[in-house]
């Protein structure tokens, strides 16, 4: 039973397209993050939710619009695609209050390729 | 502000050799750290977490890490790798934001441990 599912694990588009990822929690998390990692394999944060209200958005293009129906559930819509935007993008959720010490569940990754 | 180095970013072991993947953080309070490992094509998977317990954490797979304030290091350790520990490894600290106890994990930039027979 997975815990944090993102669709599609592979998506290939050309330049200009526009395109969504989908991501969903099953663990009851009320915090859900986009994440990026580039060629090189760094790990950066781009979005965070909190029970659908948003309360991190790092430095990205507006074309990225993040969108959360439901606190189980982040998604990530990216405008006029470019070359640039190729990475891997990470799904990761966690149940964020003072108390909470765990760290964050990751999907497995989404590899976006802009032609 | 709160930051995570990660010394070499390619470690190679033989098996059954110790494995020592070096972290040091920076923070002007009690850091929250933690250690992910990343298979090849897969996601981030939680290796273990200092929380301000005890000062020695063991996690999955073998792993320990040992947190230092005095070396401001949280460094990962294995006695002996093993040809599945080939891996990319993440050390991460926790950043909290200003409001609503909210926070972020900063990541190093990542050691890629390659394991030779």
């Amino acid at each position: 039973d997975t815990a944090v599912s993102q669709t599609p694990k592979y998506l290939v588009t050309q330049m200009g397209n526009d395109k969504s990822i989908k991501c969903e929690q099953n663990l009851g998390h009320d915090t859900m993050y986009w994440y990026k990692q580039d060629s090189k394999k760094f790990l950066k944060i781009m979005f965070s939710y909190n029970n659908k209200e948003l309360i991190i958005n790092e430095t990205v293009p507006n074309r990225f619009s993040p969108k959360s129906p439901d606190k189980a559930h982040l998604n990530l819509h990216i405008n006029s695609l470019e070359l640039g935007d190729s990475a891997v993008y990470f799904c990761a959720s966690s149940q964020d209050n003072e108390r909470s010490n765990y760290g964050y569940t990751f999907g497995s990754g989404t590899r976006l390729t802009v032609v | 502000a709160q930051s995570v180095t990660q010394l070499g970013s390619h470690v190679s072991v033989s098996e059954g050799a110790l494995v020592l993947l070096r972290c040091n953080y920076s923070s002007s309070v009690p850091p929250y750290l933690f250690w992910y490992v990343q298979y090849p094509n897969q996601g981030l998977q939680l290796l273990l977490k200092y929380t301000s317990a005890a000062t020695l954490v063991k996690g999955i797979n073998g792993f320990e890490a040992e947190f230092k304030k005095s070396e401001t290091s949280f460094h990962l350790t294995k006695p002996s790798a093993h040809m599945s520990d080939a891996a990319e490894y993440f050390c991460a600290v926790r950043l909290a934001l200003s409001f609503g106890g909210y926070n972020k994990l900063i990541f190093g930039a990542g050691t890629r441990l390659a394991v030779h027979p």
